[in-house]
């Protein structure tokens, strides 16, 4: 157990509709990383936040956005969903901002658009 | 940009046995980590080991080391003693020490161990 939670654990919806996943990360971590994992693309980083502000930004559709609450917790919206939206979406966290610090991932959100 | 190429999409090896796993990648980065993640069927993501660049020794954790050649842009993964628990995708990583702070992966590596 990594320590980085992430609800729910799998997700199902329909085209066309907008679903938030949720991340807490392990206690004391300030940065939170958001990955996506598909058939099609693999591993793919989507967005970096540290302390509430938005770090880097990788390859995120604009009909997904995300943000970190003053709690540190971080919620990923996905928008207008379509099929090729299916995949798994992890969250990571991370103590500091830098690649210094290792980033432990959660169990993963999976989300089937049908 | 950063890529990273795993070039075996599936092994297999009988428990016991060694079996090393490829991993290059291409950067202009002078700086930087490598990493050997596993995930097994559980979904997990969990760090096997992590190499600094700049160190010029290889990473060890146990039965697991890398040959990193930096020169060549090479870093694989050589699991010894291999067990029924190391059956899982592998994914290689690379995440420069300066810039955006993403892990970029590999397309991972299907290792089956089999009894």
């Amino acid at each position: 157990d990594s320590g980085v939670t992430q609800t729910p654990k799998h997700l199902i919806t329909a085209t066309g509709q907008r679903v938030t996943l949720r991340c807490s990360p392990r206690s004391g971590d300030l940065s939170v990383y958001w990955y996506q994992q598909s058939l099609d693309q693999g591993l793919q980083f989507l967005i970096q936040y540290y302390n509430g502000e938005e770090r880097a930004k990788g390859n995120i559709l604009e009909r997904f956005s995300a943000q970190q609450f003053p709690d540190l917790h971080s919620e990923l919206n996905l928008s207008s969903l379509e099929l090729g939206d299916s995949a798994l979406y992890f969250c990571a966290s991370s103590v500091g901002g830098t690649s210094l610090n290792e980033q432990f991932f959660g169990p993963g959100t999976r989300l089937t658009v049908l | 940009a950063q890529t990273v190429t795993q070039s075996q999409p599936e092994m297999s090896v009988q428990e016991a046995e060694t079996v090393t796993l490829s991993c290059t990648y291409d950067t202009s980065e002078n700086n930087y980590y490598l990493f050997w993640y596993k995930q097994p069927p559980s979904r997990q993501m969990i760090l096997v080991i992590r190499q600094e660049a700049y160190k010029q020794q290889n990473a060890t954790e146990n039965r697991f080391s890398v040959n990193f050649q930096k020169a060549a842009k090479s870093f694989s993964l050589k699991i010894s003693d291999s067990q029924l628990g190391d059956t899982a995708m592998y994914f290689c990583a690379f995440i420069p020490l300066a810039g955006a702070q993403k892990l970029v992966f590999g397309q991972g590596t299907r290792l089956t161990i089999n009894p």
